[in-house]
């Protein structure tokens, strides 16, 4: 157990239809990634944040947005959903930036599938 | 960040060493070598890392050539568990980014 948590494990949804994905880090974690695993794409960082603020940026689409409470829990919004945009997607956490260790930990995944 | 380069997939017997290689020849001198795995469909799991040192931890071993451009990960005694592909990654450590790009990886596939 890596103390990330990730909800729901599971979804299925209709294109064009909109999710949220939600992640709670490790205690005292400031930084939150989010990952996308795709069958034909492996792991693609989509984007990360740091204490509320964004960090750094990966091959997130337009259609998806991200944002870190105060609470320091995640969220990603999936909107005008696709077939192709059907996939696991991870979300990380690290202690700080996560520059010095380069340790992430991970959940366990929400597993989306797009009809 | 340096590319890595790794074989596709990987057979070891269970209970013998598993060796994997890769190769990053364009490192710098200030990026480290991560090795993380991931077992079927579950979130990535970090193994070790290191500068240029062998380290050792309870999970594995990381042997760096001297001149850094390759590295083994060494898992001492195989068993059924560690099945999952491993990724090579290669990083500056101490940035203010800390996402990791994940290549392809390799398939370590454990057999009795």
């Amino acid at each position: 157990d890596s103390g990330v948590t990730q909800t729901p494990k599971h979804l299925i949804t209709a294109t064009g239809q909109r999710v949220t994905l939600r992640c709670s880090p490790r205690s005292g974690d400031l930084s939150v990634y989010w990952y996308q695993q795709s069958l034909d794409q492996g792991l693609q960082f989509l984007i990360q944040y740091y204490n509320g603020e964004e960090r750094a940026k990966g091959n997130i689409l337009e259609r998806f947005s991200a944002q870190q409470f105060p609470d320091l829990h995640s969220e990603l919004n999936l909107s005008s959903l696709e077939l192709g945009d059907s996939a696991l997607y991870f979300c990380a956490s690290s202690p700080g930036t996560g520059g010095n260790t380069g340790e992430l930990f991970f959940g366990e995944g929400s597993r989306l599938t797009v009809l | 960040d340096a590319k890595t380069t790794q074989p596709p997939s990987m057979d070891c017997a269970e209970g013998r060493a598993a060796n994997l290689p890769c190769n990053h020849s364009t490192i710098s001198g200030n990026e480290y070598v991560y090795w993380y795995r991931q077992i079927h469909s579950q979130g990535p799991q970090y193994i070790i890392h290191g500068l240029k040192n062998n380290e050792t931890n309870e999970m594995a071993s990381l042997i760096i050539t001297e001149d850094r451009k390759s590295s083994t990960l060494i898992l001492p005694h195989a068993t059924l568990r560690d099945t999952a592909v491993y990724y090579c990654i290669v990083r500056v450590a101490g940035g203010s980014q800390g996402n990791l790009i994940f290549g392809k990886g390799t398939k370590l596939s454990v057999k009795p």
